[in-house]
């Protein structure tokens, strides 16, 4: 059974540029959460998805980030119009269900220049 | 605000010494508490707790909860270099997780 996957591991956008970040749950699992991590800060909630569902976005910011979590396919996390700001570690987190131990994919790296 | 804090921030000790780690929390509408060790990748799972006062153990590593003291302590004996990592703890509310920042802890040969 494969473990979450992310992808791309690393991905380097200019100012101004989109950046979308894959995820794709371990299998069983409809349950989808993504976070942030800034240099020396730990995990920061951004939003929570079930399939064609956002739960929760309430530690995502309002705008230039959106998530989704389709019927078929992965989770995408898009920023729009990426600042420096934006530069941090994404982690994505799955699970069978709310309540249930997380596992967490092993994160996609943005560096935004 | 919910919070979690963990403490100490970093640790550093000599293999075979044991370690406690301690995550305190002030979250609404608790469900459970969780602790992750993040090395270089991504947090893995150790422990989930929701019933006070109940050890749970796995190796040489053990957690227990305090719901009326509201906190935590991540043990660990016997250490070994494998285990410097940051050991993170998280607290689940209301469809989220708040993360503490964490532990540094080293362990030296």
């Amino acid at each position: 059974n494969a473990g979450v996957m992310q992808n791309p591991r690393h991905l380097v956008r200019r100012r101004g540029q989109e950046a979308r970040l894959r995820c794709s749950p371990m299998k069983g699992h409809s349950h989808v959460y993504w976070y942030r991590q800034l240099p020396e800060e730990g995990l920061k909630f951004m939003v929570y998805l079930q399939k064609e569902n956002i739960i929760d976005e309430s530690g995502m910011p309002k705008e230039r980030f959106s998530a989704e979590f389709p019927k078929e396919g992965p989770s995408i996390l898009r920023i729009q119009q990426v600042v420096r700001g934006d530069s941090a570690a994404y982690f994505c987190a799955s699970s069978p269900a709310n309540g249930y131990e997380q596992y967490f994919g092993p994160g996609t790296r943005l560096t935004v220049t | 605000e919910d919070k979690v804090v963990q403490s100490p921030l970093s640790l550093v000790v000599h293999e075979g010494d044991t370690v406690t780690l301690n995550c305190s929390y002030e979250v609404t509408n608790f469900r459970s508490l969780l602790w992750y060790k993040q090395e270089k990748k991504a947090p893995t799972f150790l422990f989930m707790l929701t019933s006070s006062g109940i050890e749970k153990k796995s190796g040489r590593l053990s957690s227990i909860l305090d719901k009326k003291e509201l906190f935590s302590i991540l043990n660990i004996t016997a250490t070994q270099t494998g285990d410097s990592a940051i050991y993170l703890c998280a607290v689940e509310g209301t469809y989220k997780y708040i993360f503490g920042t964490g532990t540094r802890l080293k362990v030296l040969a």
